[in-house]
């Protein structure tokens, strides 16, 4: 079975702070692992990606993540803020091949504060 | 390029009254489908997918019902709804040719039971 853990339900930053995010995930299997980003009232766009390549993976909107096996972590960071990226972030994780579905942690609220 | 659609956007319902949300994807064959809900505050729960016409599978005990009349049509239903049944609907779906597994979401549904 598939889980995701996402510590800490809001962060709060400053314009140009770094950005952290944290996921951790527990999986059976070797994990293929995501974050999506959410604004009010729409959908999940995909940010990045971890499908057993490179362990550094970099995304859209300045945004990347590493996969550290040893710490079953997927953190998300982003060297500086912008107000844009006030969101709701979500880490999700598959179970690889065949599985059908992504098993989402419960958000993480990002507010950028000027 | 695939799209994928979900209407309507806004719903605000009476307990107890019929549920259809309708959700249809473009531009791809024989996509896995999904439908997700997120309660206010919390994550993204599963509730149905689908592999194929007519083939459902349900992921929680509820109150809910799904069909997939067509290829790329989706619908979520409801005979009556329960107050409980409030919360933001979401549309996906992957490739069923791509192991990677990300999905692809629809803008959302946004259902009030009063």
């Amino acid at each position: 079975a598939q889980s995701v853990t996402q510590l800490g339900s809001h962060v709060s930053v400053s314009e140009g702070a770094l950005v952290l995010l944290r996921c951790n995930y527990s999986s059976s299997v070797p994990p293929y692992l995501f974050w999506y980003v959410q604004y009010p009232n729409q959908g999940l766009q995909l940010l990045l990606k971890y499908t057993s390549a490179a362990t550094l993976v970099k995304g859209i909107n300045g945004f990347e993540a590493e996969f550290k096996k040893s710490e079953t972590s997927f953190h998300l960071t982003k060297p500086s803020a912008h107000m844009s990226d006030a969101a709701e972030y979500f880490c999700a994780v598959s179970g690889g091949p065949g599985r059908r579905a992504l098993t989402f942690g419960s958000g993480t609220r990002l507010q950028v504060q000027p | 390029s695939q799209t994928i659609h979900q209407w309507p956007a806004t719903l605000v319902q009476p307990v107890g009254s019929p549920l259809s949300l309708e959700c249809t994807v473009e531009g791809t064959s024989n996509p896995n489908l999904y439908w997700y809900r997120q309660a206010a505050g919390r994550g993204l729960q599963l509730l149905f997918y689908s592999v194929g016409i007519g083939q459902i599978s349900s992921e929680v005990p509820q109150n809910l019902s799904a069909s997939r009349p067509q290829d790329r049509q989706f619908i979520l239903s409801s005979k009556k709804l329960l107050l409980s049944d409030s919360g933001f609907y979401l549309c996906a779906w992957t490739s069923a040719m791509r192991d990677t597994g990300e999905l692809f979401f629809g803008e959302g549904s946004r259902l009030t039971v009063l």
